[in-house]
């Protein structure tokens, strides 16, 4: 059964940093782009940056470029997404998804609230 | 960044009845859209790529059709399960952009 599961969420400072992270099972994780999508509280979603298979290419949206650095480990299956200079627009629940161009398999998603 | 425009906001329809959803691209995607379909608390669900392929286990009450910077779903006949929010998404060109969707609500 494909599974992605998120994990990393919390409250943090706007400045702040946060590391999120997406363990995958059961869908072949080498093998696929992956992706960061996020949607803050009430509001549509957000493609936040994506990965080739051997982490050759990243692509973010302009919004997060500088702050944000998308990164795997195909030896773990995991997907991480480190996150720098918070601010409070960054305030969304953050999905994992497989594909980098859409996706047909979606983690449940991590809340990041930026806040002081 | 292509913009993505969807029409209705919302759509009030009755259970059996036909609804029809719009998407419009500010310039082409040619066929790289996708509709997904999101209920509270949800992941998005993908129902269409390619513009009108439906996804593994999608009903056939779901099409899609349109191509260049005109697209629709359609869902035949609304079951209640049916009532959600609905997103289109291009993925022709960086970054990936969305709707900013469509809520399907029961009339």
């Amino acid at each position: 059964e494909a599974q992605l599961v998120e994990s990393g969420g919390g409250l943090v400072q706007p400045g702040g940093s946060l590391r999120l992270s997406c363990v995958v099972s059961g869908l072949a994780f080498p093998s696929h782009w992956m992706s960061w999508v996020r949607q803050a509280p009430g509001k549509g979603l957000e493609w936040v940056a994506n990965i080739k298979q051997d982490g050759s290419e990243k692509n973010y949206v302009d919004s997060v470029k500088g702050r944000f650095t998308i990164s795997r480990d195909n030896a773990k299956n995991s997907l991480s997404l480190q996150m720098d200079s918070l601010r409070a627009e960054d305030t969304a629940v953050y999905y994992c998804a497989r594909g980098g161009w859409y996706s047909e398999f979606w983690g449940q998603g991590t809340l990041v609230t930026v806040s002081s | 960044e292509i913009v993505m425009t969807q029409s209705p906001a919302t759509l009030s329809v009755s259970p059996g009845e036909r609804a029809t959803l719009s998407c419009r691209a500010s310039q082409s995607v040619s066929s790289n859209l996708v509709w997904y379909q999101q209920k509270p608390g949800q992941a998005p669900r993908l129902l269409i790529y390619g513009a009108s392929t439906r996804a593994t286990g999608i009903p056939a009450r779901f099409s899609g059709s349109g191509s260049g910077t005109e697209f629709t779903l359609t869902i035949s006949s609304l079951q209640s399960e049916d009532f959600a929010v609905y997103y289109c998404q291009q993925y022709n060109n960086w970054p990936r952009t969305f709707g900013q969707g469509t809520k399907v609500e029961i009339k």
